[in-house]
């Protein structure tokens, strides 16, 4: 079946570093990509999302990069705060009708002050 | 507003009872979703409505059975749920049933003893 995964579970970053996180799809027809960002306790919480017409975007400290070519997206976070720990997930809308939305597998990230 | 209010936050339960997770939004949207979410997990879909009609449902046991009163509250009723039911469930909506900017409450974990 369709899949929407992540390279790596746990990504430590220092504060004021950027960082980036990675997120491998497999469904070449998917047409449409969300970032969540979920906090300890809290639902998930929408960052950005991306067309496959667009190769990047750029929102408050956040940029996604879709490279369709061999499937793959990533979050790059600049200037890492310690109120970004959290987990990220991308998540993947089913391009009949968007509603039913898949979340890849998460990457944990933790800012070391 | 733009909050999702779920109660209750916390919810102990036996295999016997019967209990109601509810959820509320008054962002005018149109679209209501209910999530799963286990431990270390990504959230997994478990039923959409739109415009108040159930327009999904990931083949999710009988024994959880999603009611949509109005368009602004989503209620889950419980009954005679199993120790492997226990998880964090996710209420969230959107604005036209797409998929798109999700906003998700906090969550009711809920334990099944």
């Amino acid at each position: 079946g369709e899949s929407v995964g992540l390279h790596l579970p746990t990504l430590s970053v220092q504060e004021g570093d950027n960082s980036i996180i990675n997120c491998a799809y497999s469904n070449s027809a998917s047409d449409y990509f969300i970032w969540y960002k979920q906090e300890s306790g809290k639902g998930p919480q929408f960052i950005i999302d991306i067309r496959s017409n667009m190769d990047k975007r750029q929102g408050q400290r956040v940029t996604v990069l879709l490279n369709k070519t061999v499937k793959h997206l990533s979050l790059q976070i600049a200037a890492t705060q310690p109120g970004d720990s959290a987990v990220y997930f991308c998540a993947e809308p089913d391009s009949g009708g968007y509603q039913k939305v898949t979340f890849g597998t998460g990457t944990k990230l933790q800012v070391i002050p | 507003d733009t909050e999702v209010t779920q109660t209750p936050k916390h919810l102990v339960m036996g295999m016997t009872n019967k209990k109601s997770l509810k959820c509320e939004q008054h962002m005018g949207h149109r679209a209501m979703y209910w999530y799963k979410q286990k431990a270390k997990k990504p959230p997994e879909l478990m039923f959409v409505y739109s415009y108040e009609k159930l327009s999904i449902n990931e083949s999710v046991p009988s024994r959880f059975s999603p009611e949509c009163p109005n368009s602004s509250l989503l209620n889950l009723h419980l009954h005679a749920l199993q120790p492997e039911d226990s998880a964090l469930y996710l209420c969230a909506s959107s604005q036209d049933g797409q998929g798109t900017e999700a906003f998700f409450g906090q969550g009711t974990r809920l334990t099944v003893v």
